[in-house]
Order: structure tokens, then sequence, then C-alpha cells
């Protein structure tokens, strides 16, 4: 069953803690991508990368990182400069050859 | 960032009514995708757009790919309630390896039954 799959669905942290979300997939897709989502907004960039141990910023990278150390995953981390993290996660890929991004169920963190 | 004009921003629509929304934008964009996304969840493609004047369905839905290449409207013929959802429209300006989309801020749709 190919997909992409980000877990946990909820977490929840103490605020000045880091926090690692993790995003699989098995399409073969060679870019991933993180966006967040507020209620009632769009989504906003925060990385992307297009080949294993590269990864350029989005619109929104400041208190984010990432890494790139397998095809497959592309984790997530909210740092505690992040300033406003409570936030729906979503992570996507893509093929290099069609712009369609499909995406994960997303991950909705809360910090307390 | 850059994003597109979607409109409107919200419907409230009787079952059985046909819906149109649309995006428009400053940029000529190669590709336009249309999403949906149910609450809580990831959102869900339901038609990708290549060429100017494309016209392409996907059950009752209908979307194309504007002439100008600056806009793109979608169109859910007779409404039933698992429409429900927020729909996003999303396009691409293709800038060498630039895989960015650029996305609207979202149509919220709501069937009375």
């Amino acid at each position: 069953d190919g997909g992409i799959t980000q877990s946990p669905k909820y977490l929840f942290r103490k605020e000045g803690q880091n926090v690692t979300l993790s995003c699989e997939q098995n399409l073969n897709h060679d870019a991933m991508y993180w966006y967040r989502q507020d209620p009632g907004q769009g989504l906003r960039l925060i990385y992307y990368s297009q080949i294993v141990n590269d990864f350029q910023k989005g619109d929104i990278a400041e208190g984010y990182s990432v890494s790139r150390e397998k095809k497959e995953s592309f984790p997530l981390t909210v740092t505690s400069a992040q300033k406003n993290p409570t936030a729906f996660y979503l992570c996507a890929s893509s093929s290099l050859t069609h712009n369609e991004q499909f995406f994960g169920p997303g991950t909705r963190l809360t910090v307390l | 960032g850059q994003q597109l004009n979607q409109s409107p921003q919200s419907m409230f629509i009787q079952e059985g009514e046909d819906v149109s929304m649309n995006c428009t934008s400053s940029s000529i964009f190669n590709t336009w995708l249309w999403y949906k996304q149910d609450p809580g969840e990831g959102p869900v493609l339901l038609i990708a757009l290549y060429k100017a004047g494309e016209l392409t369905s996907n059950g009752r839905l209908t979307a194309q790919f504007g002439i100008t290449r600056k806009d793109s409207f979608l169109n859910i013929s007779a409404s039933i309630p698992s429409d429900v959802g927020i729909y996003f429209c999303a396009g691409q300006v293709h800038a060498g390896n630039n895989r960015k989309l650029i996305w609207g801020l979202g149509t919220s749709l709501a069937v009375n039954p």
C-alpha cells in the first residue's frame, strides 16, 4: 500500500522543548515537503528537499530544521526558537517529473 | 510568500446545487492543481491541469486551466453532503528546478442536506 505516513497524529509538548515530527513515504518520490497550516489559513511551506542530503528553506523556515538522510524519510524538528509552534503540520511528496504533491494525514502539534 | 486569489472564501449551498470556485494569479502558471481537505486530514488531489485551455473532469468535478494561464476554475455539479470540506487551488511557475507550489487560501464549502 503506497502512501505517506506521518506520526504521531496528535502531539503535545511543553514550551521550550524541541520536538521532531516524522514523515515517511514509499512512493519512491524524490521530492518531499513540509507545510504548516493554521486555522482559516492556507498552506505555508517550511522546508523542501529534492534529493537526499539536500534541502531548501521555504517561506517560514525560522525555528524549524530538517534532515534528508534517506529518500523515504524527511523528519521536521520544531525547535524552541519557533515563537508560535502550535499548528497542523503536513508532509507531502512528489516526483521530479510531475508537479502533483501527495499529502500525509498531518500531525497536530500543541505546545502547552 | 506569493499567494493566489481564491474565491469565494466560503459557500453554503443546498444539496443538489452546482458549485463554482476560481483562482486567479498575477503570474503565468504552467500547472494548476485542485485539492480537497477534510477536517483534520491532509489535502487530497482532485484534478491536475497542465495545458492552457485544458478542461478535465473527475466524476462530478470539472476544472479548467484558463487561456491566459493566470486563472483556473473548479465546478462541482449536483452537490452532495460528502462534498463538504475546504477546496484549495495551487499553481506552479516553472523556474529551473523550482518545485514550489503557490497556494490559494481555500474555499470552505458547506452543503445543507
